[in-house]
């Protein structure tokens, strides 16, 4: 059974960092790549970052490019999402996703960010 | 905004059918494949159709994507109470190099 486990969330002050992990189990891990989507609060989902399955493709969305970091450790079936100089707006559930041609097949139940002082 | 532009809201009531739209431009829907994602209250989002019309195994067909130029729709047929969700389209947009999600459709079973 696929499972994808987030976990490293909480509240962090404006400006401050957090780092996000999500562990895979139940498939080849190094066959995927991988994705961070978030909902923040009373809004929609927001694709925030994808790394290849040997992390030789990495993207990022506009709102996060230059703070976020993603990374992965295949060795230990982990991705990681490095986040600094957080703000408010970032605020939001950071969901780990598999992806399969494109396709968005499997989300974890997701990590919750507070950005708040 | 999104740049892939859905109703904020729809409804129907048991048994009807439903669309819910998505527009988008010639550097995301226009030229890559559409993706719907169902998200239940207080669940993690589940794939509902992928490349613009196919069903994952255990989707059932009441379910229906479809796509034309730079627009794409969910058609959802005998409506069901457990059909209460958010829907969100999604595409690749090849001029900004990222994935898009539409700005979401709750749909509300009356």
């Amino acid at each position: 059974e696929v499972q994808l486990v987030e976990s490293g969330g909480g509240l962090v002050q404006p400006g401050g960092s957090l780092r996000l992990s999500c562990s895979a189990s139940g498939f080849t891990f190094t066959s995927h790549a991988m994705n961070w989507v978030r909902r923040a609060p009373g809004k929609g989902l927001e694709w925030v970052s994808s790394i290849g399955d040997s992390s030789s493709h990495i993207f990022y969305a506009d709102s996060v490019k230059g703070r976020f970091t993603i990374s992965r450790d295949n060795a230990k079936n982990s991705l990681y999402l490095e986040m600094n100089s957080l703000r408010a707006e970032d605020s939001a559930v950071y969901y780990c996703v598999r992806e399969v041609e494109e396709s968005f097949d499997y989300w974890g139940q997701g990590t919750l960010v507070t950005v708040s002082s | 905004q999104s740049v892939l532009t859905q109703p904020p809201s729809a409804s129907g009531t048991p048994g009807q059918r439903v669309t819910i739209s998505c527009s988008g431009s010639s550097s995301n829907i226009g030229s890559n494949y559409v993706y719907w994602y169902q998200q239940l209250p207080g669940t993690a989002p589940k794939l509902l159709i992928y490349k613009n019309n196919q069903r994952p195994s255990g989707v059932p067909d009441r379910f229906s994507g479809s796509k034309s130029g730079t627009s794409a729709s969910l058609a959802i047929s005998e409506l069901r109470s457990e059909d209460e969700a958010d829907y969100y389209c999604a595409a690749w947009d090849v001029s900004l190099r990222g994935r898009l999600f539409g700005g979401g459709t709750e749909l509300t079973v009356l």
